[in-house]
């Protein structure tokens, strides 16, 4: 089975602080990506990667960065965490042979 | 990036019903269709892929229109495990999947 892990089911931050969400999978998987989810808003790619050092800005980078050094690893990063980041953050992986992408089971951050 | 929209729901229906909902994108270019479960508090799933001739999964079947750019998701014998919200996904080359905000249905005993 594939598995997609993230760091943290639950995060409380401060205004300012600086957030590193983690996300690993171990099926070897080529691409990853980071969405977050918000009611009503439904799910809004932030970053996604295609390979290892790779990454592209999704449709709402502002505010975050990403790094991924390593295949299995892809990690978000909010320089400055403010309130309106609060949100449900989810990480995915797929592969290129099979577009399925499959998902951890989220971060839900508090930034406070 | 173009949109894939739903109707938000929620769709209440009895147990054993057959219940629709529908999808349109806007992407002429999508090539890839598929529709995703959410379970509350849940990560996505993937339900089915939708292919041109359609496809059936026991109680499931998807269906695509190229023409009117719409997809559809037919569930008979509605269960109550299957209340869930209901993503339609639709991918044009190799770009990121492009996820709909989702149908909430509830099925109710």
């Amino acid at each position: 089975d594939v598995k997609v892990t993230q760091s943290s089911r639950y995060l409380v931050k401060r205004t300012g602080e600086k957030v590193f969400l983690e996300c690993v999978q171990d099926m070897d998987h080529e691409n990853m990506f980071w969405y977050r989810q918000d009611p009503g808003l439904g799910l809004r790619l932030i970053y996604f990667s295609y390979d290892v050092k790779m990454k592209e800005k999704g449709d709402i980078p502002e505010g975050y960065s990403v790094s991924r050094e390593k295949k299995e690893r892809f990690s978000l990063i909010l320089e400055s965490a403010s309130t309106n980041q609060t949100s449900m953050y989810l990480c995915a992986s797929s592969t290129d042979r099979v577009h399925e992408q499959y998902f951890g089971p989220g971060t839900r951050l508090t930034v406070t | 990036r173009k949109e894939v929209e739903q109707d938000p729901g929620p769709f209440n229906v009895p147990e054993g019903a057959t219940v629709a909902f529908n999808c349109t994108y806007s992407n002429s270019a999508s090539q890839s269709f598929f529709w995703y479960r959410q379970d509350c508090r849940k990560e996505p799933k993937l339900l089915m892929s939708v292919y041109s001739s359609g496809n059936e999964d026991g109680r499931f079947t998807a269906q695509l229109n190229r023409a009117s750019q719409y997809i559809s998701l037919l569930i008979r014998d509605s269960k109550l495990s299957d209340s869930a919200t209901y993503l339609c996904v639709v991918r044009a080359g190799n770009t990121p999947l492009v996820f709909g905000k989702g149908t909430r249905l509830s099925v109710i005993a």
